[in-house]
């Protein structure tokens, strides 16, 4: 059983397009999160909800606009894509000290 | 500073030892973290170090803790060719948030 999964694996659009990624997890954790890795492989996290309430909102442009339909998911979607929004995109969850990742979404913008 | 570093890179013949070394930022963290990436995979916890101990050692991983320089080590014994991968350090902050690195790249030559 995957812990913390994510759909698509792979996108690849044109700017302009409107798309959204989604993030499960089954380890009834109540912390989720959305992390941004760039192609040097920094890794910054842009949200964190707890509990379907959000609690961390960096610096992340309006068009990501996170969406918690319930405990276990947490999806992303992104509006008016542009080419810097190519990076792979990371699911994680959190109970106590200890941070589950999912496998990442490669974002290619044409 | 305000960032977590580490050395990009890091070179090894396989059979020796590896030392990944890592500074942090928040001398209140709570948690300090390693974790490893392979290619194309999500980021995978290794081990995790709690802030009033100053080693500790899981099979072939030591992580060193000196809390007055806020450094922070990992020591791999009889590095494999299957250790390659990039290995982040992180920081817990505020029991949410978590800081990570840059990432160094781990090369194990034959």
């Amino acid at each position: 059983d995957t812990a913390v999964s994510q759909t698509p694996k792979y996108l690849v659009t044109q700017m302009g397009n409107d798309k959204s990624i989604k993030c499960e997890q089954n380890l009834g954790h109540d912390t989720m999160y959305w992390y941004k890795q760039d192609s040097k492989k920094f890794l910054k996290i842009m949200f964190s909800y707890n509990n379907k309430e959000l609690i961390i909102n960096e610096t992340v442009p309006n068009r990501f606009s996170p969406k918690s339909p319930d405990k276990a998911h947490l999806n992303l979607h992104i509006n008016s894509l542009e080419l810097g929004d190519s990076a792979v995109y990371f699911c994680a969850s959190k109970q106590g000290y200890e941070q589950f990742f999912g496998p990442g979404t490669r974002l290619t913008v044409l | 500073g305000e960032d977590v570093e580490q050395s990009l890179f890091l070179s090894v013949r396989e059979g020796d030892s590896s030392v990944i070394n890592c500074t942090y930022t928040d001398s209140s963290s709570t948690y300090l973290y390693w974790y490893k990436q392979e290619p194309g995979a999500g980021l995978q916890l290794l081990t995790y170090i709690f802030s009033n101990m100053d080693m500790k050692q899981d099979q072939r991983l030591t992580v060193l803790l000196n809390k007055k320089d806020k450094h922070l080590s990992l020591r791999i014994a009889d590095t494999q060719t299957g250790d390659s991968a990039i290995y982040f350090c992180a920081e817990s902050i505020d029991n949410n948030d978590m800081r990570f690195g840059a990432g160094t790249r781990l090369t194990v030559k034959p």
